[in-house]
């Protein structure tokens, strides 16, 4: 059983259209963090979301962490073929372990 | 600064074979973490070392094992590679695991067992 399930698990949109992905799980966690692969690349941070219905912003991303703290989504306007890419939320277990979720694989076509 | 950096990029062995992959951390960062990650799959958390000392594990067999060294980069071992090994093993530094910290991950090596 996964931690942490992501849908959808890919993503085929054209340029301009918006999206929305998501990172859901049954227990609560203290914080929350999403990264985008890119291949041949390690993933990068994108965002931490801390706080039970907190909401971030990073130019067209953004990501929100439920009330609950057991959720997040990363929504993306107007993608552009550059979000193209693996999309990676994960979770702080314990004091040293990062446990990921599944991914959202995106593709964006021009 | 430098980033995180692997070596080598791709590797091919065979079952039964061991193999070593490198990793130097960014300047300054005392703790490696490495993963694996499967084709179409997450990172899973294999081990962490802080200050040379293993510092927690995933769950993964004792096959798997880690050195980091004074200047802190760090070595990951597997012994009697199956098949279940191909995947891209990633390292990532942070500057301390005490910390909510931000873990800087390397490009990855690419490890094939045929």
């Amino acid at each position: 059983t996964q931690l942490l399930e992501q849908s959808p698990q890919f993503l085929s949109i054209q340029e301009g259209e918006n999206l929305t992905v998501y990172c859901n799980s049954s227990s609560v966690f203290s914080s929350l963090q999403w990264y985008r692969q890119e291949p041949g690349e390690g993933p990068v941070l994108l965002v931490t979301v801390v706080t039970g219905g907190e909401v971030k912003k990073l130019k067209r991303l953004t990501f929100q962490f439920g009330d609950a703290r057991k959720d997040s989504s990363l929504h993306i306007t107007a993608a552009q073929p550059g979000d193209t890419g693996l999309y990676l939320c994960a979770v702080r277990s314990g004091t040293y372990k990062y446990i990921f979720g599944t991914g959202t694989r995106l593709k964006v076509l021009a | 600064e430098t980033g995180v950096t692997q070596s080598p990029t791709h590797l091919i062995k065979t079952r039964g074979q061991q193999v070593t992959l490198r990793c130097s951390s960014q300047s300054g960062h005392n703790t490696v973490s490495w993963y694996q990650q499967a084709l179409g799959q997450g990172p899973q958390f294999i081990f962490q070392y802080y200050r040379e000392e293993e510092n927690g594990r995933g769950n993964f067999p004792p096959r798997f094992s880690g050195l980091q060294f004074p200047n802190y980069s760090s070595e990951l071992n597997v012994n009697a590679l199956e098949l279940d090994d191909s995947a891209l093993y990633l390292c990532a530094s942070s500057l301390d695991f005490r910390g909510v910290d931000t873990q800087y991950f390397g490009p990855g090596t690419r490890l094939t067992v045929l």
